[in-house]
């Protein structure tokens, strides 16, 4: 059974930092890229980056781009997310997802419960 | 950035079918998947690849596309069905994928 539980969400103030973890199992963590998404208070759902299961392929959205860092240790089956210069904006659920690839195209499969971050003075 | 458009909300009575669209210039080249997410849980994915179903999601939940529109139905609905309706695509051009604005289907 895929599982992934996320970690390291937290109250913290505008331009603070915050390192999110996320555990998986019931798969071979190595071989699948692996993403966050983030879920405003009452909003819809935003893809934040992706991961190549070998960690040499990355991308960032846009609004996030050279403030956050994702990474994984396959050694350990864990995906981080490094957020850094953090705004009010960033704040909202953070979810860890296993993708899955198409033709040429990425899509999540399984999600982990999500972690909470609040960016707030 | 760009935009995928879904209805904002969609109310059908219990047994009966819902439909939810979902529309962009990006939609007739890459596969669209759909999500399911009840309150306060994370979402689940109902569809993938346009039309097919991952194993454990009931018949009821179909998908198909044609040109540029991906429609999300549900068949004989019911309670539990209530939550909010993702679609997800590809943008080729900036090499990482989208959600859609979100439906929320309301069982009457």
């Amino acid at each position: 059974e895929v599982q992934l539980l996320e970690s390291g969400g937290g109250l913290v103030q505008p331009g603070g930092s915050l390192r999110l973890s996320c555990a998986a199992s019931g798969f071979t963590f190595s071989r699948y890229a692996m993403s966050w998404v983030r879920q405003a208070p009452g909003k819809g759902l935003v893809w934040v980056s992706l991961i190549s299961g070998g960690g040499g392929t990355i991308s960032y959205a846009g609004s996030v781009r050279g403030r956050f860092s994702i990474s994984r240790d396959n050694s350990k089956n864990t995906l981080f997310l490094q957020m850094n210069s953090l705004r009010d904006e960033d704040t909202g659920i953070y979810y860890c997802a296993k993708e899955l690839s198409g033709s040429g195209y990425y899509y999540p499969d399984y999600w982990g419960q999500g972690t909470l971050v609040t960016v707030s003075s | 950035s760009y935009v995928v458009s879904q209805p904002p909300s969609v109310s059908v009575a219990p047994g009966r079918t819902a439909r939810i669209t979902c529309g962009g210039n990006i939609i007739g080249s890459k596969g669209v998947q759909w999500y399911q997410q009840r309150p306060g849980q994370a979402p689940v994915l109902v569809v993938y690849d346009d039309s097919d179903r991952p194993s454990g999601i009931p018949e009821r939940f179909s998908g198909f596309k044609s040109g540029n529109t991906a429609t999300l139905t549900i068949n004989w609905v019911e309670d539990g069905d209530e939550a909010d309706y993702y679609c997800q695509v590809w943008d080729s051009g900036r090499d990482h994928y989208v959600f859609g604005s979100g439906t929320q289907v309301t069982v009457l």
